[in-house]
């Protein structure tokens, strides 16, 4: 498919064990965002990529999180020590350019539960 | 502190009326506004937006209006359509990453 998809699209996992979420961006987009969306929220930013590197990574919550992008296509979030308070959907999206008039396409998420 | 405010949680709308979808935002920086429709199990979709040099934009049976003096923007669809019954999100931007509001969800009875 053409758009942005994410593995897996669910993940229950036990309080304290590490995770990982996949993101799969459109062909040729430079930019890559991960946003979290808990229950009854609206989407909320964690980490944007230009490229390889972390643009703004100002939204993650604690040094818990951790996001990747090596090949400046995949991008991989890390959580550490998962706790409850972590579980809720993790969505991507990506961008052609990453400028403020592009716009943003979103996966499908990962909705995550730490039991 | 919410920065985009959506304060009505829900609309319920007949179809062929019109629907408005209100938000309010707090940060005078914010000079990009952006609206998503969400359906359940997918991520949101991009709908339409405008910058603030504008006060409105229009595509198709949507139109979005921006009162900058009022910090206020607004969603009209028309006519609505039961395709149209999801969750809206108002999001908004000063440089790239999107401040989203908590969604409105809307229903189209037929």
């Amino acid at each position: 498919g053409a758009g942005v998809s994410q593995t897996p699209s669910n993940k229950v996992t036990e309080k304290g064990k590490y995770v990982e979420l996949r993101c799969d961006p459109i062909s040729g987009h430079t930019a890559l965002y991960w946003y979290r969306q808990s229950l009854g929220q609206g989407p909320e930013f964690l980490i944007y990529f230009q490229g390889t590197g972390a643009a703004d990574d100002s939204g993650l919550p604690n040094d818990r999180f951790f996001a990747v992008r090596p090949e400046g296509s995949v991008s991989t979030l890390k959580i550490q020590r998962t706790e409850r308070g972590d579980s809720a959907v993790y969505l991507c999206a990506s961008s052609l350019t990453g400028g403020q008039g592009d716009t943003q396409y979103f996966g499908p998420g990962t909705r995550l539960t730490v039991l | 502190d919410q920065q985009v405010k959506q304060n009505s949680p829900s609309l319920s709308v007949q179809e062929g009326r019109i629907s408005i979808l209100n938000c309010d935002y707090t940060n005078s920086m914010f000079d990009y506004f952006l609206w998503y429709k969400k359906y359940p199990a997918e991520g949101p979709t991009f709908l339409i937006s405008i910058s603030s040099i504008k006060d409105k934009n229009e595509d198709g049976r949507f139109t979005v209006f921006l009162n900058k003096s009022a910090k206020h923007l607004s969603l009209h669809i028309v006519p609505s359509q039961p395709g149209d019954s999801a969750v809206y999100f108002c999001a908004a931007s000063e440089v790239t990453p999107l401040v989203f509001g908590k969604g409105t969800r809307l229903s189209v009875i037929a």
